[in-house]
Parts: structure tokens; C-alpha cells; sequence
């Protein structure tokens, strides 16, 4: 069955503390991944894409990273702004989504 | 840029009317748009994909008579909650996809009374 997990469910950080949120997959057929960040009444906001096992992209404080059985949103030095949900999604045909559940981070100063 | 526009952004009705959002995608073109419901502190509900020019796919549960959903151009699909009720008050966004990528709306706040 495809499935997308995503952990830890909430997670909490001093401002400057780096840690990763984790997305495992178990789909057959992986198009792509991706990230999204939404904050509270808005929706989601469009992070990255990854295609293939191995690729890494950047963006400010945060990196995401694909293997073949998950992916890692990487935070380096947390600021309050980053706060958010954060959800991973999965495509095994074009139009074809299965989302994650979602990391709700929070940030404190 | 891929930009996701919804009108309006918040509605407060009176049960039993009908209510019609609109998801526009405003710099590309979508031929797939999907609509989903989203509650306090949840994840996305997929509700329904609407493809252009034909009738659209709606997820298990979800009342096809109730969201009407009409996707009439490359760049327009609309939702139409018919007779609401308090229990259909809740968060709907919409996404287009542009190069397999879904790009979100803003949202639309749904409150029937």
C-alpha cells in the first residue's frame, strides 16, 4: 500500500538549534517529492522538488535531501519565522498525491 | 512563477444556501486542479481532482451532488457547495499542477451557520 509517514509530529526547537524532520515513503513509482510549509489559515507553500535518490536542494535554512526510502528536510540555525507545518508529499503519476501528515515546528526565541 | 489565486478567502453563510469558491491559476495553465478540505490541526483531505473539459474524480465519501465541481477553462475551477449545512463549515483549498508540481491557494474559511 502507498504510504507517506512523516515524523516527529510536532517538534519544538530553541531559535539556533538545528535539527531534520523525516518523510519515509513506501510507494512504487516515486515521480517526485516534495515540500511544502504552511503556516496556520493559509495554504500550503511550495518548498522543493526532488526526483531522484541522492539529490539535495537548498533554500535559506533549510535543505532537502532524497534516498530511496525517505527524505530529510534539514533546518540549520532555526529562526521564531520558521515556524510551521511542514508537509511531504509523494507522486507515483502526474496527477497522483499521497501527503504526509505533517511536522508542526515550532521555534522559540 | 506558478501562482494559485481563491475567491473568496473567507464566506459565512446560512444553512441551506449554496456557496461557489473559485481557484484560478494566474500566470500558467492547469489542466488538472484539485480541492481539498482541511480541519483545524489536520492534514489535507483530498476531496475531488477536476480535469479540464471533463467531469471530475471524486475521492470515496465525498458527496459529488453536494461539491459540484466545474473546471471550464485552463486557468478556472470552481466549487460549489450546494444546500450547506453547519457540518461543512471547514478550511477548502485548491492546487494546480504545473510540470507535475501542485501549487496551493490560499484557502477559502467556510463558515455555515
Amino acid at each position: 500500500e502507498d504510504q507517506v509517514t512523516q515524523s516527529p509530529e510536532a517538534l519544538r526547537l530553541q531559535e539556533g538549534e538545528s535539527s531534520s524532520l523525516n518523510c519515509s515513503y513506501t510507494v512504487s513509482g516515486l515521480r517526485g517529492l516534495f515540500w511544502y510549509r504552511q503556516d496556520p489559515g493559509k495554504g500550503p507553500e511550495f518548498l522543493f522538488t526532488l526526483y531522484s535518490a541522492g539529490e539535495e536542494k537548498e533554500k535559506e535554512r533549510l535543505k532537502a535531501t532524497l534516498t530511496k526510502k525517505e527524505s530529510f528536510l534539514h533546518i540549520t540555525a532555526p529562526k521564531p519565522e520558521d515556524s510551521a507545518t511542514y508537509l511531504c508529499a509523494v507522486s507515483i503519476t502526474g496527477n497522483q498525491f499521497y501527503f504526509g501528515t505533517g511536522t508542526s515546528l515550532t521555534v522559540i526565541p | 512563477g506558478a501562482v494559485v489565486s481563491q475567491h473568496p478567502s473567507r464566506v459565512i453563510c446560512k444553512s441551506g444556501t449554496s456557496v461557489k469558491i473559485e481557484c484560478r491559476s494566474l500566470d500558467f495553465q492547469a489542466t488538472t486542479m484539485f480541492w481539498y478540505r482541511q480541519f483545524p490541526k489536520k492534514s489535507l483531505m483530498l476531496m475531488a481532482t477536476s480535469n479540464e473539459g471533463s467531469k471530475a474524480t471524486y475521492e470515496q465519501g465525498v458527496e459529488k451532488d453536494k461539491f459540484l465541481i466545474n473546471h471550464a477553462s485552463l486557468t478556472l475551477s470552481t466549487l460549489t457547495v450546494t444546500s450547506a449545512h453547519p457540518e461543512d463549515s471547514s478550511f477548502y483549498i485548491c492546487s494546480a499542477t504545473k510540470e507535475e508540481t501542485q501549487y496551493f491557494g490560499p484557502g477559502t474559511r467556510l463558515l455555515v451557520l
